[in-house]
């Protein structure tokens, strides 16, 4: 089955500082990749997704992510970070094939974003 | 942009009591689901429906659970007799198909008293 881990339950970071948010995922087959973000009080908003084609891949609101298979990662990253990014981010994983399209969420990273 | 509308926002209800959570998913998508996230806890899977019947569930989706698309626009959780346990916060979430995003409502935050 397939799974996704998020190292680091919470990230600080300066304004105006790099983001990095971890995500690596196992799958038997190289799955379809998300991240989203969860404002406070709010839904699930879709960052980015990898399902084929290039590996860097560009969301909304600055982030991108690189899907690498050989270190099964989509690490979110994002150059510059702006006091409206604190939230939590989830990735989550989809096999490419059969199990009925479900998403499987990582634990979540709270991100904090400091003046 | 299209939306997936979840109401109520909140419920309040005694255990034991049935609750029905209620969705309308985006109209052109095919592939509808239901996820859970207790409180600081992960986002959990709890069933997909496509085509008028379930395509997956998982453990959690017991038979306190049911899926219906009554009227080809709604789509509905029921919890039959609820437990304490079942506080959480409920997202809807439908899509075009596979190579998808997957838009998810705002939720419904279930409060099991």
């Amino acid at each position: 089955a397939q799974s996704v881990t998020q190292l680091g339950s919470h990230v600080s970071v300066s304004e105006g500082a790099l983001v990095l948010l971890r995500c690596n995922y196992s799958s038997s087959v190289p799955p379809y990749l998300f991240w989203y973000v969860q404002y406070p009080n709010q839904g699930l908003q879709l960052l980015l997704k990898y399902t084929t084609g290039a590996t860097l891949v560009k969301g909304i609101n600055g982030f991108e992510a690189e899907f690498k298979k050989s270190e099964t990662s989509f690490h979110l990253t994002k150059p510059s970070a702006h006091m409206s990014d604190a939230a939590e981010y989830f990735c989550a994983v989809r096999k490419v094939t059969g199990g009925g399209n479900k998403l499987t969420f990582g634990t979540g990273t709270q991100l904090k974003v400091e003046l | 942009e299209p939306e997936v509308t979840q109401t109520p926002s909140h419920q309040v209800t005694q255990m034991g009591q049935e609750v029905i959570l209620r969705c309308v998913p985006i109209s052109n998508h095919l592939y509808f689901y239901w996820y859970r996230q207790i409180l600081g806890q992960k986002v959990e899977f709890l069933v997909s429906f496509y085509n008028n019947e379930i395509s997956e569930k998982s453990e959690i989706f017991d038979d306190q659970f049911s899926v219906e698309r009554p009227d080809g626009s709604n789509f509905t959780l029921k919890i039959r007799s609820t437990k304490l346990e079942d506080s959480a916060m409920y997202f809807c979430a439908s899509t075009e198909g596979s190579v998808y995003g997957y838009t998810f409502g705002s939720g419904t935050r279930l409060t099991v008293v």
